[in-house]
C-alpha cells in the first residue's frame, strides 16, 4: 500500500542551526504532499505543501525540497528556535480527499 | 481555532463497554474525518463523512461506525471496545482555507 516515512525519528540541533527534516514516499503517483507540525497534547498543524509539479516551495522559516526522481521530500526549518520543539511528519495524498501520513520526527531544539 | 471540538479529551474505560467520541464543528464544513494515532504508526483514516448521513469506511474500520445526523457534528462509536482500540482520536475537517484538512485537539482514550 501506499506509505510515507520518515529517515529519522529523533532530531536535536542548536537553536539558531537550520533543521532538515525527511520523508520518503512509494507512491509516484503521489501529487500534492503536506508537512505537519504536532506539539504534545495538541493535534497536526499544517506547515507547508507542495505540489509534484513544484521542486521547492518556501514560507516564512520553513521550505520543502520535494524530489520525485527518488521519491524524497524534506523540511528545512531555518534558524531553529525552542518553539519548534514539535514532531514533525510529512502526508501525501492518496485518492479523493485522504492521506496516508508518515510516523514522524521528534525534533528537539537546545538552547 | 478553526472551531472543531473534541470531547471528552480523556476517557478510561473497560473492555467490552460502549464509547461515543464526538466531534463538533462551527465551519459548517462539510467533510469530516475520524483518524486514531498510534505509536510507529501514521494518522490512520477510521471513517469519513462527506454530508449529513453520506459517510464511509476508511483504511482501519472494523470494530468502529460513525454517525452524522447533523454537519456540525460527527460521532465515532466504539460498541465494544478492545484493548487494541487503546489510541489517540482526531477529528479533522477539510478542505479547510489553503489547508487540506485541520485537525481538533483529539481524545486520549484507554482501555482496560
Amino acid at each position: 500500500g501506499e506509505s510515507v516515512g520518515l529517515h529519522l525519528p529523533t532530531l536535536s540541533v542548536q537553536e539558531g542551526d537550520n533543521s532538515i527534516i525527511n520523508c520518503a514516499y512509494s507512491n509516484s503517483a503521489s501529487d500534492y504532499f503536506i508537512w505537519y507540525k504536532q506539539e504534545s497534547g495538541k493535534g497536526p498543524q499544517f506547515i507547508i505543501d507542495i505540489r509534484s509539479n513544484m521542486d521547492k516551495r518556501q514560507g516564512q522559516r520553513v521550505t520543502v525540497l520535494l524530489n520525485k526522481t527518488v521519491k524524497h521530500l524534506s523540511l528545512q526549518i531555518a534558524a531553529t528556535q525552542p518553539g519548534d520543539s514539535a514532531v514533525y511528519f510529512c502526508a501525501g495524498k492518496a485518492t479523493g480527499n485522504q492521506f496516508y501520513f508518515g510516523t514522524g520526527t521528534s525534533l528537539t531544539v537546545i538552547p | 481555532d478553526a472551531g472543531i471540538t473534541q470531547s471528552p479529551r480523556h476517557k478510561v474505560t473497560e473492555t467490552g463497554t460502549p464509547v461515543t467520541l464526538r466531534c463538533h464543528q462551527t465551519e459548517n464544513h462539510r467533510y469530516m474525518y475520524w483518524y486514531r494515532q498510534d505509536p510507529g504508526h501514521g494518522l490512520r483514516l477510521i471513517h469519513y463523512s462527506y454530508g449529513v448521513k453520506d459517510t464511509d469506511k476508511g483504511e482501519v474500520s472494523d470494530g468502529y461506525s460513525v454517525s452524522r445526523s447533523k454537519t456540525e457534528d460527527f460521532l465515532l462509536t466504539l460498541e465494544s471496545a478492545t484493548s487494541s482500540q487503546t489510541s489517540v482520536y482526531f477529528c479533522a475537517i477539510g478542505p479547510y482555507g489553503d489547508q487540506p484538512q485541520h485537525f481538533g485537539d483529539g481524545t486520549r482514550l484507554s482501555i482496560l
